[in-house]
C-alpha cells in the first residue's frame, strides 16, 4: 500500500529564514511520481513539482529546490529566504506510474507561517 | 476563465435539502476529479471520470451522485447529507491517461457546511 508522511504538522519561521518540509514515502512500485502541491488559505491546490522516480536530480526554481532521495524514501522541499506570501499548507503526494488514472496519495499536509 | 473553476464557493444546506456542485476545467483535458478535505485528514479521492466515463468510485456513500456530460463539467449532487460531510470539495483535471499519471490541476474549491 501506498502513503505519505509529513510528520510536520505546523512550521512558523521568521521572514527571510530557510525552512525545509518533509516527506517520507512508501510504496511497492519500482516506477511512482511524487509531487508537491501548495494550498494557501484561498483554497485552491496549487501544483509546484513533478518527480518520476528514475530521476533523482535535486531541482531548482527560483526559492524553491526539491531533494529526491531514493535510499531514505524521502522528497523534501525547501523554500529559501521565506516571504510571507510562501505561508500556505503544502501537500506531498505519491502515484503509481501505470496505465489509466493513477489517484494521487496525499500526506496529511505541513502549515507553513512566515511571520514578518 | 482560465484553469480549473468550481461554483458555488461556499454552500450551506440543511440535511433535507438537494443542491449541486459544478465544476469546470478550461485546459482541455479529458479526466476530471473529486476530492473531499475534511479538516485534519488527507485529501480523499471520491470519483474519477475518463472521456465522461467514470473509471473509480472510491466507496463514496450514494447521497454523493456525481454526473460528467462531457469532458469539461462535472458535477456533484447532493442529497440527504449528514453534518460530518462538511467539507472542501476540490474538482481537478489532467489530460488523458496514458502510460503514467498525469499533473493533476484542482480548482479552488466549494467549501460546504451542512447544518
Amino acid at each position: 500500500a501506498q502513503k505519505v508522511t509529513q510528520a510536520q504538522t505546523e512550521i512558523s519561521v521568521v521572514e527571510k529564514e530557510d525552512v525545509t518540509l518533509d516527506c517520507v514515502y512508501e510504496t511497492r512500485d519500482t516506477t511512482y511520481y511524487l509531487f508537491w502541491y501548495k494550498q494557501p488559505p484561498s483554497g485552491e491546490l496549487v501544483f509546484l513539482i513533478r518527480r518520476n522516480s528514475f530521476d533523482e536530480q535535486n531541482e531548482i526554481s527560483g526559492r524553491y529546490s526539491w531533494n529526491f532521495q531514493k535510499s531514505t524514501s524521502s522528497f523534501n522541499f525547501t523554500i529559501t529566504a521565506s516571504q510571507v506570501v510562501d505561508s500556505a499548507v503544502y501537500f506531498c503526494a505519491l502515484s503509481e506510474a501505470r496505465a489509466g488514472n493513477t489517484p494521487l496519495v496525499f500526506g496529511k499536509g505541513t502549515r507553513l507561517s512566515v511571520i514578518a | 476563465e482560465t484553469g480549473v473553476t468550481q461554483t458555488p464557493r461556499h454552500l450551506v444546506m440543511g440535511m433535507t435539502n438537494k443542491k449541486s456542485l459544478k465544476c469546470e476545467q478550461h485546459l482541455g483535458h479529458n479526466a476530471m476529479y473529486w476530492y473531499k478535505q475534511s479538516a485534519k485528514k488527507p485529501l480523499e479521492l471520491m470519483f474519477v471520470y475518463n472521456f465522461k466515463e467514470q473509471t473509480e468510485n472510491n466507496s463514496v456513500p450514494s447521497r454523493f451522485s456525481p454526473e460528467c456530460p462531457n469532458s469539461s463539467h462535472l458535477f456533484l449532487h447532493l442529497h440527504t447529507l449528514q453534518p460530518e460531510d462538511s467539507a472542501l470539495y476540490l474538482c481537478a483535471s489532467s489530460q488523458a491517461p496514458g502510460k503514467g499519471p498525469d499533473t493533476q490541476y484542482f480548482g479552488p474549491g466549494t467549501r460546504l457546511t451542512v447544518l
